[in-house]
């Protein structure tokens, strides 16, 4: 079945570290995007690339940073220089040509900072 | 610019109520409309969506909405509530390039 992966489900982070999430789908999409959820603050978008080896910042892109080597990966890495990174992150792909179709979200990461 | 406003950050019905969650959007061109469901710590899952064609627009889980292009509206219904309904609704709107927009999210609660 086609779908998004995201790993690991829960992760912990300790000041001062970097951390990668990693997000692979296998539905042949586009487009990968990348949001960040906190609690009353619905969806905020970090980046999104259109394309292999082209990404764009998003509204909240400082202290993250992205890959797109691969069109089935998207990984994210959240810096230290990112001063609040507790909160659900979550990846999605879509279909670029097709605007109808809407996203396929994976089942986010959890991040905490110990 | 397009944007998505939810009415209301948190709705509380009882069980076997009317459901009625409200969205409201902002667009220059006709826009492709689209409600959510996010269950605790799970990703968001389509309920629905409006391209073109029928306004009414009928999805998952006995969800229906309707697509009101004066009201600038698209607002989510389910004439009886069930426990399992329980989870956070997003609506969003489309915009240039397929990136979607939005809202802030209404949490609803079924009470017993």
């Amino acid at each position: 079945d086609g779908g998004i992966t995201q790993s690991p489900k829960y992760l912990f982070r300790k000041e001062g570290q970097n951390v990668t999430l990693s997000c692979e789908q296998n539905l042949n999409h586009d487009a990968m995007y990348w949001y960040r959820q906190d609690p009353g603050q619905g969806l905020r978008l970090i980046y999104y690339s259109q394309i292999v080896n082209d990404f764009q910042k998003g509204d909240i892109a400082e202290g993250y940073s992205v890959s797109r080597e691969k069109k089935e990966s998207f990984p994210l890495t959240v810096t230290s220089a990112q001063k609040n990174p507790t909160a659900f992150y979550l990846c999605a792909s879509s279909n670029f040509h097709d605007s109808n179709y809407g996203y396929t979200f994976g089942s986010g990461t959890r991040l905490t900072v110990v | 610019a397009q944007s998505v406003t939810q009415l209301g950050s948190h709705v509380s019905v009882s069980e076997g109520a009317l459901v009625l969650l409200r969205c409201n959007y902002s667009s220059s061109v006709p826009p492709y409309l689209f409600w959510y469901v996010q269950y605790p710590n799970q990703g968001l899952q389509l309920l629905l969506k409006y391209t073109t064609g029928a306004t009414l627009v009928k999805g998952i889980n006995g969800f229906e909405a309707e697509f009101k292009k004066s009201e600038t509206s698209f607002h989510l219904t389910k004439p009886s509530a069930h426990m399992s309904d329980a989870a956070e609704y997003f609506c969003a709107v489309s915009r240039q390039g397929g990136k979607l927009i939005f809202g802030q999210g209404t949490e609803l609660s079924v009470k017993p």
